[in-house]
């Protein structure tokens, strides 16, 4: 079964730490993705690569950064942690072209900030 | 720019009723791809269907039905004699061919069904 592994499901940073969320995918997908979800806002797009060490900026990049050097690993880092980047954050991979049948997340890191 | 509205936030609703989710989105693309996602409590977004902007077929899928509608920018999604495993946040996205393959949602609708 494929998957896109997220390495915590919960964490607790404190204001200022910088924090690394990894995702990890077993698909050879070349495109990924990083969003974060809040209520009523639906998800909202951070940073995407589309293959390695390649990096593009989303809709709400700032404060974020991002790393991947491996095709299979696509890292989110915050630089330093405020407490208006509390949220749940979601990594998606997926495959380009015209039989793109949509991405795959995971399960999800709900990070707070205190 | 594209943008993807889901005015219904939140619905309740008794088991076995049928209940539509309404989907409205902008994009200036004349070639576009639209989803349908389900989030149950466990986090994980699950795909359910993707319809590209050629395709104005309504599909069904066992309980659930989707209806494509190009004169009125909506993609609604209906789900028949609803169940309570049925209960979950309901996205729906749009991507513009050009866009490359970035997914723009909507707010969500969180779905509660009632034994």
């Amino acid at each position: 079964d494929v998957k896109v592994t997220q390495s915590s499901r919960y964490l607790v940073k404190r204001t200022g730490e910088k924090v690394f969320l990894e995702c990890v995918q077993d698909m050879d997908h070349e495109n990924m993705f990083w969003y974060r979800q809040d209520p009523g806002l639906g998800l909202r797009l951070i940073y995407f690569s589309y293959d390695v060490k390649m990096k593009e900026k989303g809709d709400i990049p700032e404060g974020y950064s991002v790393s991947r050097e491996k095709k299979e690993r696509f890292s989110l880092i915050l630089e330093s942690a405020s407490t208006n980047q509390t949220s749940m954050y979601l990594c998606a991979s997926g495959q380009g072209g015209t039989g793109w049948g949509g991405y795959t997340f995971g399960s999800g890191t709900r990070l707070t900030v205190v | 720019a594209q943008k993807v509205t889901q005015a219904q936030t939140e619905i309740s609703v008794v088991e076995k009723e049928d209940v539509t989710l309404d989907c409205v989105y902008e994009t200036r693309d004349t070639t576009y791809y639209l989803f349908w996602y389900k989030q149950p409590p466990s986090g994980e977004l699950v795909f359910l269907i993707r319809r590209n902007s050629f395709d104005e077929q309504n599909e069904i899928s066992g309980r659930y039905s989707w209806n494509f509608q190009k004169s009125t920018s909506s993609f609604n999604f209906t789900i028949t004699a609803s169940q309570v495993v049925d209960s979950a946040v309901y996205f729906c996205a749009l991507s513009e061919a050009n866009a490359g393959n970035m997914l723009t949602f909507g707010g969500g609708t969180r779905l509660m069904v009632k034994p």
